[in-house]
């Protein structure tokens, strides 16, 4: 299997532009995790999906942020409009079942400026 | 809510040495999964060893292991015959048994290793 896989690796954009980020999951993994990581804050939670259903969206930071699942093999993550300190590096993980380990993809950098 | 707590933002092991980072956390549950997960420079997120709950028998992985003491909700991660490849972010993460497994993360540990 190919793991998880995040596009794109890195993205700068404008400030007040929209941005969105990609998530396939492992195939068959029905847990789904949106996370973001700064030297401040560490890794946050974002969003956690169960069978493509949002189980916990507490973590999105404000209205600018939105997640979807449409189906089980993508996810994305979208911020509009962009602001300079929405840059971090965003990571998706999956899990086969929902007491299991979840496998990280090599995650977004995003540069607002 | 449950939280994660390492309470050492850095620490130094020189190699072949061992070297135990500490966890503690923060649950009213009695079914859970703890894990480490390790984060080398090139920020992939490496799972390096888990440890259910309801398991009394620290777990172990060849050169790590754990301590895991639930009543005290401690978890710490030992590193035995430290190597140069060990330097990396160590993060402890919570996640719930039940069907709503939120996974949860501390601050991180940045471990360095000295020649």
């Amino acid at each position: 299997d190919a793991g998880v896989i995040q596009s794109p690796r890195h993205e700068v954009t404008e400030m007040g532009q929209e941005v969105t980020l990609r998530c396939k999951p492992i195939s068959g993994h029905n847990s789904l995790f949106w996370y973001r990581q700064t030297m401040m804050r560490g890794l946050e939670l974002l969003i956690y999906f169960n069978n493509n259903v949002p189980i916990d969206d507490s973590g999105m930071p404000e209205d600018r942020f939105s997640a979807k699942m449409p189906n089980a093999s993508f996810s994305t993550l979208k911020i509009q409009p962009s602001e300079p300190r929405d840059s971090a590096v965003y990571f998706c993980a999956s899990s086969l079942v929902f007491w299991a380990e979840a496998f990280f993809g090599q995650g977004t950098r995003l540069t607002v400026v | 809510a449950q939280t994660v707590t390492q309470s050492q933002p850095e620490m130094s092991v020189q190699e072949a040495e061992t070297v135990t980072l500490s966890c503690t956390y923060d649950t009213s549950e009695s079914d859970y999964y703890l894990f480490w997960y390790k984060q080398p420079p090139s920020r992939q997120m490496i799972l390096v060893i888990r440890q259910e709950a309801y398991k009394q028998q620290n777990a172990t992985e060849n050169r790590f292991s754990v301590n895991f003491q639930k009543a005290a909700k401690s978890f710490s991660l030992k590193i035995s015959d430290s190597q140069l490849g060990d330097a990396a972010m160590y993060f402890c993460a919570y996640r719930s048994g039940g069907s709503q497994g939120n996974l949860i993360f501390g601050k991180g540990t940045k471990l360095s290793v000295k020649p």
